[in-house]
């Protein structure tokens, strides 16, 4: 059973940069048909897709973030990453990562919530 | 980028109500569609993938129907435990994209 796990500051002061990290077991970040996700949800809002990264280092992004979003991957620790810049209030967020299978996220991790203020 | 409109935004129904839920596309994505569930204060299950797809384990009252632009995903009977937020969400390419979220609850 794969398991991801996310981990990392709980606040973040505004225009600084926020960095998460999302621990997979159960199986490989290696994998061929896997694609490895960033996901957050806003309280009380809906989600957003953040960006992907495939073990290769290949990465996709929301456009309405590309400019501030780095995904990045180490095979060797089977983890992956996420950094985020310049950030305002308006990301504050419950941030979750997981595993895309042909674009659909199959495995989530638990979510950890990112509150930005000073 | 194509976008992902889901209505309505609330809904409210008894017990035993058949529900629908509708999310349309701003292009053709064909059936790549997947439908999330989101019990309060949970993490996402995917419920239902390529439009009509049942994920392993979901309950039969849950079905998808839709190609192209405009799908829906209906609960037959409602029951207490489906009180959540659905979301769709488009995955025939990068970038991925939500719709915007439908909260059901009981009336």
């Amino acid at each position: 059973q794969v398991q991801l796990q996310e981990s990392g500051p709980g606040l973040v002061k505004p225009s600084g940069t926020l960095s998460l990290t999302c621990g997979v077991s159960g199986g490989s970040i290696s994998s061929n048909i896997n694609w490895w996700s960033w996901v957050r949800q806003p309280p009380g809002k809906g989600l957003e897709w953040i960006g992907e990264i495939y073990h290769s280092g290949s990465t996709n992004y929301n456009p309405s973030l590309k400019s501030r979003v780095t995904i990045s991957i180490d095979n060797s620790k089977n983890q992956f990453y996420l950094k985020l810049n310049s950030v305002t209030a308006a990301d504050t967020a419950v941030y979750y990562c997981a595993r895309g299978l042909g674009g659909l996220l199959d495995y989530w991790g638990q979510g950890t919530l990112v509150t930005v203020s000073s | 980028d194509i976008q992902m409109t889901q209505s309505p935004s609330s809904l409210s129904a008894s017990v035993g109500d058949r529900v629908t839920i509708t999310c349309r596309a701003s292009q053709d994505i064909s059936n790549y569609l997947v439908w999330y569930q989101q019990k309060p204060g949970k993490v996402p299950k995917l419920l239902i993938y390529a439009a009509s797809t049942l994920q392993s384990g979901v309950p039969s009252r849950f079905s998808g129907s839709g190609s192209g632009t405009d799908f829906t995903l209906s609960i037959s009977s409602l029951q207490p435990e489906d009180v959540a937020s659905y979301y769709c969400q488009k995955y025939n390419s990068a970038p991925l994209t939500f719709g915007q979220g439908t909260r059901l609850e009981i009336k």
